[in-house]
């Protein structure tokens, strides 16, 4: 069956330095990939998408490149700021049918001004 | 536009108990989700519907029923609570517009719920 992966966290950094969240998926077929955020006390809201193999989603500075080869989706960001502390969920779904998202586990991410 | 509205936010039940949880879209979208989270382990899908009248079964389905009556309500029920459906209950909905590939799923702000 489909499944992702995600690096374990809590990840801690200080403003201004590079974000590198990983992301591995397993799955038939072609599926979109996705990044949501979650930030303290909200709901999830969709970060950034791609759907076909070196598509780059890219929002508000980060960015993720589908990659077919080593079936990842790792989340980059070149300067972080303390407003992108957050729960980070990495999320795949086929195409077809009703679309239902297959989550990792979350990784939660602290920066210090 | 209200988006995805959950209610109640909070709640806590006895074990045995039953409720219903609330989750109501203003965006005309077809299709509707319920989802649980729970420490280390994502987001995992409970149950979900395609349309108004239709449900289907998710990943973690055991213990819940679902009801989608009309389009724009999607109900979440615990006929008899038991401390392992103590978590965070997510609704998110969305459609496909025409000539897409996927489309984006909106999400509630979640109930908390605590069954003891």
């Amino acid at each position: 069956g489909n499944s992702v992966t995600q690096m374990e966290g809590p990840v801690t950094l200080s403003e201004e330095a590079f974000l590198t969240i990983n992301c591995t998926y397993t799955a038939t077929g072609y599926p979109s990939l996705f990044w949501y955020v979650q930030y303290p006390g909200e709901g999830l809201q969709l970060l950034l998408k791609a759907t076909k193999a070196d598509d780059k989603g890219s929002n508000k500075g980060f960015e993720a490149t589908y990659r077919k080869e080593t079936t990842s989706f790792h989340l980059e960001k070149g300067s972080v700021q303390v407003s992108d502390s957050a729960v980070y969920f990495c999320a795949l779904s086929n195409p077809q049918g009703a679309q239902k998202l297959v989550f990792g586990q979350g990784t939660r991410l602290t920066i210090n001004p | 536009n209200a988006g995805v509205t959950q209610t109640p936010k909070f709640r806590v039940l006895k074990t045995g108990q039953s409720m219903t949880l609330l989750c109501a879209q203003d965006m005309n979208h077809e299709y509707m989700y319920w989802y649980r989270q729970d420490p280390g382990m994502g987001l995992r899908l409970i149950h979900y519907s395609v349309g108004e009248g239709t449900t289907a079964k998710g990943e973690v389905p055991d213990g819940y029923n679902v009801s989608r009556l009309k389009k724009q309500n999607f109900l979440l029920g615990l006929e008899s609570a038991a401390p392992s459906q103590t978590s965070v209950y997510f609704c998110a909905s969305s459609h496909k517009p025409a000539g897409t590939r996927t489309f984006e799923q909106y999400f509630g702000p979640g109930t908390r719920l605590t069954v003891t």
